[in-house]
């Protein structure tokens, strides 16, 4: 079972490069999202999906775009790529879209740096 | 608009002392709430979940939590603490407020360090 996977797991960018960081399940879930987390501020939701061509925005959304063509992949674009970030972000997917307080799965994480 | 809060960002104990991590919410209608665990460089990880069974839930590696709608709080315990047992641990928080779809919202995390 590879469940969430996310690729790159690190990777390094100068400011207003841009880049995709990818994000594929292989549970058949219908919602899926991505998070950041910053040291003392947990994990903020960025963008979510709750089907394929479904896409809103979470807390914290600005300088990133998402696109949900198909039910197992979510890529995240940072257009121009800026240091405010910096951060770890984690790929979430789960089971329907009316929640029951089903399990969020999430990937391993992958480290982004700005420079 | 729901919310998390833990109380202490660090917290130590001793090997076999209890481990008590503290998560107080706020939701406008009834919550679904979740405690995570993250080791070093890895994701999160499930540990157990309360979707208004039973208030007393059992997780996984020996730990529960009670949720006390009276105090709004859903505290993480383990009798005794373990080595293997530190790592950073978050409370979320998600309901059906948003056209009911799961969003979920984290606390800050406590970080738990074992004293051997």
């Amino acid at each position: 079972n590879a469940g969430v996977t996310q690729t790159p797991k690190f990777q390094v960018l100068k400011t207003g490069q841009s880049m995709t960081l990818q994000c594929a399940q292989d549970m058949n879930h219908e919602y899926m999202s991505w998070y950041r987390q910053d040291p003392g501020m947990g994990l903020r939701l960025i963008h979510y999906s709750v089907g394929a061509g479904i896409t809103d925005q979470g807390e914290v959304p600005n300088g990133y775009n998402v696109s949900r063509s198909t039910t197992e992949d979510f890529p995240l674009r940072l257009l121009s790529a800026a240091p405010s970030q910096t951060s770890v972000y984690f790929c979430a997917s789960s089971y329907g879209r009316r929640s029951s307080g089903n399990t969020i799965y999430f990937g391993e994480g992958s480290w982004l740096t700005v420079v | 608009a729901q919310s998390v809060t833990q109380l202490g960002s660090h917290v130590s104990v001793s090997e076999g002392a209890l481990v008590l991590l503290r998560c107080n919410y706020s939701s406008s209608v009834p919550p679904y709430l979740f405690w995570y665990v993250q080791y070093p460089n890895q994701g999160l990880q499930l540990l157990l979940k309360y979707t208004s069974a039973a208030t007393l839930v059992k997780g996984i590696n020996g730990f529960e939590a009670e949720f006390k709608k009276s105090e709004t709080s859903f505290h993480l315990t383990k009798p005794s603490a373990h080595m293997s047992d530190a790592a950073e641990y978050f409370c979320a928080v998600s309901d059906l407020s948003n056209f009911g779809n799961e969003k979920l919202t984290f606390g800050t995390g406590t970080r738990l360090t074992i004293i051997p």
